[in-house]
């Protein structure tokens, strides 16, 4: 069966510090990859998603980054954190055929700038 | 761009009494899709409808997706106390990779 692990779970950091985030997801191959963006008490935005290794799509112009190194690994960064960039993290992945194009959600990760 | 509107931010029930969350899409979509996040959780996935007027359930909840494929709807008969999160919709035009999602209705079930 297919998993996806995501951390950390939750960190603190100084604004100005650099940020990485970091997915995984085991038991398929070639899938769709997601960075989503929830503030507190708000909807999913969507930051970044890749079809494939080093292919990324940015939909909101910011201080993040995002990178996918492996078929199953992706990565969220910033250089230089915002207090604005506070908020809860999402990495989700879809498969390329089959199903309904579903989102499938890794556990997240609270950032909290401070 | 796509704009998905989800009405009400927020709902308090009696355990018991039924709730309806509803979604409206700015533009028509090929399919909508909806979410439940629990408190502290991530979003899981629901159910999918694609076709115009669709209809389906699931146990005590009915999707339903409008005829003009703009607008869904989630109906929760007799809630119970499980049924406490936040429920999302999410929308795809056309041929479009990524879902754009409404901003959600989050649940209160009294007891």
């Amino acid at each position: 069966s297919q998993t996806i692990h995501q951390w950390p779970a939750t960190l603190v950091q100084p604004v100005g510090s650099p940020l990485s985030l970091e997915c995984t997801v085991e038991g398929t191959s070639n899938p769709n990859l997601y960075w989503y963006r929830q503030a507190a008490g708000r909807g999913l935005q969507l930051l970044f998603y890749s079809v494939g290794i080093g292919q990324i799509s940015s939909e909101v112009p910011q201080n993040l980054s995002a990178s996918r190194p492996q078929d199953r690994q992706f990565i969220l960064s910033s250089k230089k954190l915002l207090l604005s960039d506070s908020g809860f993290y999402l990495c989700a992945w879809s498969r390329t055929s089959g199903g309904y194009g579903e989102l499938f959600f890794g556990e997240g990760s609270r950032l909290t700038v401070l | 761009g796509q704009q998905v509107m989800q009405i009400p931010q927020y709902q308090h029930v009696q355990e018991g009494e039924d709730f309806t969350t509803y979604c409206n899409s700015s533009t028509t979509l090929s399919n909508i899709q909806w979410y439940k996040q629990r408190p502290g959780g991530h979003p899981v996935f629901l159910i999918q409808l694609v076709k115009s007027g669709e209809v389906k359930k699931q146990k005590r909840l009915t999707f339903q997706f409008g005829e003009a494929k703009k607008n869904s709807s989630l109906h929760i008969t007799a809630t119970q106390t499980t049924d406490v999160g936040t429920y999302f919709c999410a929308g795809r035009s056309g041929s479009a990779r990524q879902l754009t999602f409404g901003s959600g209705t989050q649940l209160t079930v009294l007891p």
